[in-house]
């Protein structure tokens, strides 16, 4: 089995400053037709999962440029350049091709 | 716009089944399908499988088999997760989220429902 490994699992952040999550996975995500689906999800307390980053840096419709993702290969991360009250949350990469798919999540709080 | 929309919270006794419905809307469902996604309290994302709203071809979690059915109804534009022999460990939220209409495709969850939670208590 793939597993995810996302660092930290907690990240107390002051508001205003930026933040950084970090994805490893235990094989190359690199698809057979050349992307790597590799998606990032905030779920903010008591909401369902919803989509922020796929194929490792596109934002999804309606997501504020201030979130962006990076990486390649096995190695990812999320940043979020100014955090904002409405970013706490739990974070969770995913890999969209072998299960498990899940990160175990990394919770955004504010300091 | 498209909205997943779920049928409510649920109280089941251990051994019995629970139904949860999710209703598509603002895209053709034929041509996507549809994942179920479990969260327990306070816990990750377990996926527990797909169903194709195109042809109904299914694929289920190993841990689940034999215990889950997904269905979808095209005429309602609605797709429906049966969990059978419920167990206190079955209590969760339960999410169903957009998802690519071709198993060998890589997984999409683009939007999702607002979940529904089944409490199994005796």
């Amino acid at each position: 089995d793939i597993v995810m490994t996302q660092t930290p699992l907690s990240s107390p952040v002051t508001l205003g400053q930026p933040a950084s999550i970090s994805c490893r996975s235990s094989q190359s995500l690199v698809h057979s037709d050349g992307n790597t689906y590799l998606s990032w999800f905030q779920q903010r307390p008591g909401q369902p999962p919803r989509l922020l980053i796929y194929k490792i840096s596109d934002r999804f419709s309606g997501v504020p440029d201030r979130f962006s993702g990076s990486g390649a290969g096995t190695d990812f991360t999320l940043k979020i350049s100014r955090v904002e009250a409405e970013d706490v949350g739990v974070y969770y990469c995913t890999q969209a091709t072998q299960f498990p798919l899940f990160g175990q999540g990394t919770k955004v709080e504010i300091k | 716009q498209v909205q997943l929309v779920q049928s409510g919270d649920e109280v089941k006794k251990p051994g019995a089944s629970v139904k949860v419905s999710c209703k598509a809307s603002g895209y053709t469902f034929t041509d996507y399908g549809i994942s179920w996604v479990r969260q327990a309290p306070g816990q990750g994302l377990e996926w527990m499988g797909w169903i194709s709203a195109h042809n109904g071809d299914t694929k289920y979690a190993q841990n689940l088999q034999g215990r889950v059915t997904m269905t979808t109804d095209t005429s309602t534009t609605t797709a429906y997760m049966e969990l059978r022999s419920l167990r206190s460990d079955d209590t969760a939220m339960y999410y169903c989220a957009r998802d690519r209409g071709l198993w060998l495709q890589p997984r999409l969850f683009d939007y999702w429902g607002q979940g529904a939670l089944v409490t199994v208590s005796s």
